[in-house]
């Protein structure tokens, strides 16, 4: 398994409040990617990174930040939590020139 | 706009006989798919892959089918096993990295 570490695996918070997910990586991979898991939609991209401090919007970035000041970890947060942000929430890396992510186990977030 | 469409929800198998899941996509610009597999409380699992200049990739039990011109892509499960058991997602690129797009899913159940 691909050495990929989300925290916290489940949290509830309330709304309003600001949230942040972490993933951390062994692998030395270049890309990092935050997706989100939602019946109906499958996963979406919400934000990645190509490199240390290089990072770009996905499809669902609106409400959500992230950060990259290493090449293991990946940050995510929602700056003021809303219900429609309770999701799945899976971090995943890949190597460069290597299109197969591997992903992390995922972190179930409920906003109350 | 989903470019990438699984249009059954769910599937269910006898131990022993073929699985097929079917995906459509619409972005002409994609040239790699994938497939993963994933279990409850768990991250997705990279499964097998092709790349457009392919029209056919085996490995073990599975094989992945691309029809180019149809915009349409399959996966074969022979023979099927209760541990096969899950979710498939299929997911393209339109890059040689993993930014994917994911269809919503389909439900295998392998029944004895």
């Amino acid at each position: 398994d691909a050495g990929i570490t989300q925290s916290p695996r489940h949290k509830v918070t309330e709304t309003g409040t600001p949230v942040t997910l972490r993933c951390h990586q062994t692998e030395n991979h270049r890309y990092m990617y935050w997706y989100r898991q939602d019946p109906g939609h499958g996963l979406r991209l919400i934000h990645y990174s190509y490199g240390v401090k290089d990072t770009d919007k996905g499809e669902v970035s609106d409400g959500y930040s992230v950060s990259r000041s290493k090449t293991e970890d990946f940050l995510l947060t929602l700056e003021s939590a809303t219900s429609s942000q309770t999701s799945v929430y899976f971090c995943a890396i890949s190597a460069a020139g290597n299109t197969e992510a591997f992903f992390g186990q995922g972190t179930r977030l409920t906003v109350v | 706009d989903q470019q990438v469409k699984q249009n059954s929800p769910s599937l269910s198998v006898q131990e022993g006989r073929i699985s097929i899941l079917n995906c459509d996509y619409t972005n002409s610009m994609f040239d790699y798919f994938l497939w993963y597999k994933k279990y409850p409380a768990e991250g997705p699992t990279f499964l097998i892959s092709i790349s457009s200049i392919k029209d056919k990739n085996e490995d073990g039990r599975f094989t992945v089918f691309l029809n180019k011109s149809a915009k349409h892509l399959s996966l074969h499960i022979v023979p099927s096993q209760p541990g096969d058991s899950a979710v498939y997602f299929c997911a393209a690129s339109a890059d040689s990295w993993g930014k994917l797009q994911f269809g919503a899913g389909t439900q295998v159940v392998v029944t004895p």
